[in-house]
């Protein structure tokens, strides 16, 4: 069974500050990984998505990796901004002949002080 | 086309009550999800769908609990004889089923409040 975990559990940086959240996974059998972001009591924007066969992507100050091999991904956040405050979330995707679900880990609470 | 949307964004009912939650996936998406979150948690999946077909649902799933999605465009989600225990936001998501770097988007979700 699949298990995602995400380090810290909560996160509160001065504004400016560079920082990465962190992701791991126990079955290195995936599809793909997204990360993404949620706003207190809204739906969910994705913001990345990393492909089994890629290494990193990248969005504006946004960049994640993958090491599929270790489990592992990070979302680093360059300047981080008041307006980053939100939590973010990773999730795997299940290989097409396993069904397709994402499976999704508890999230990173960001609070980004001005 | 404007994204997942899902209607209604807030539904409050009274324990024992049925309700049933409305979802429209982008609409060339042929794979439907249905998740459920609670408060602090990630999403949890529920069930999913290809084009009409109900493909996989998790234990999560009780009976009191079914999805349709008659015609392969919109989905409903239904709960009977809801429980304290079924608060939750409920997140539907779409996407297309060819190739790794096909994205999931999601809705804004219903949250589900039972008193």
């Amino acid at each position: 069974k699949q298990e995602v975990t995400q380090i810290p559990a909560a996160l509160s940086v001065p504004e400016g500050e560079n920082l990465v959240l962190n992701c791991s996974f126990t079955d290195s059998a995936i599809y793909n990984l997204q990360w993404f972001r949620q706003d207190p009591g809204k739906g969910l924007t994705s913001l990345l998505l990393i492909q089994s066969s890629q290494r990193e992507q990248t969005s504006g100050r946004l960049n994640a990796s993958l090491d599929k091999s270790s489990g592992r991904s990070t979302l680093y956040i360059a300047a981080s901004q008041p307006g980053d405050s939100a939590t973010y979330l990773c999730a795997v995707r299940r290989p097409e002949t396993s069904g397709s679900r994402l499976t999704f880990g508890e999230g990173t609470q960001l609070t980004v002080n001005p | 086309d404007t994204g997942v949307s899902q209607n209604p964004r807030h539904k409050i009912t009274k324990r024992g009550q049925n309700v049933t939650f409305r979802c429209d996936p982008i609409s060339e998406h042929n794979r439907l999800y249905w998740y459920r979150q609670t408060l602090g948690q990630g999403p949890e999946f529920l069930t999913y769908f290809q084009n009409e077909a109900q493909l996989e649902k998790s234990r999560l799933l009780s009976d009191r609990f079914s999805a349709e999605r008659p015609k392969g465009s919109f989905s409903t989600l239904e709960i009977q004889r809801t429980e304290q225990g079924d608060s939750a936001m409920y997140l539907c998501a779409s996407s297309l089923t060819a190739g790794q770097g096909t994205l999931c988007t999601f809705g804004s979700g219903t949250r589900l409040t039972v008193v």
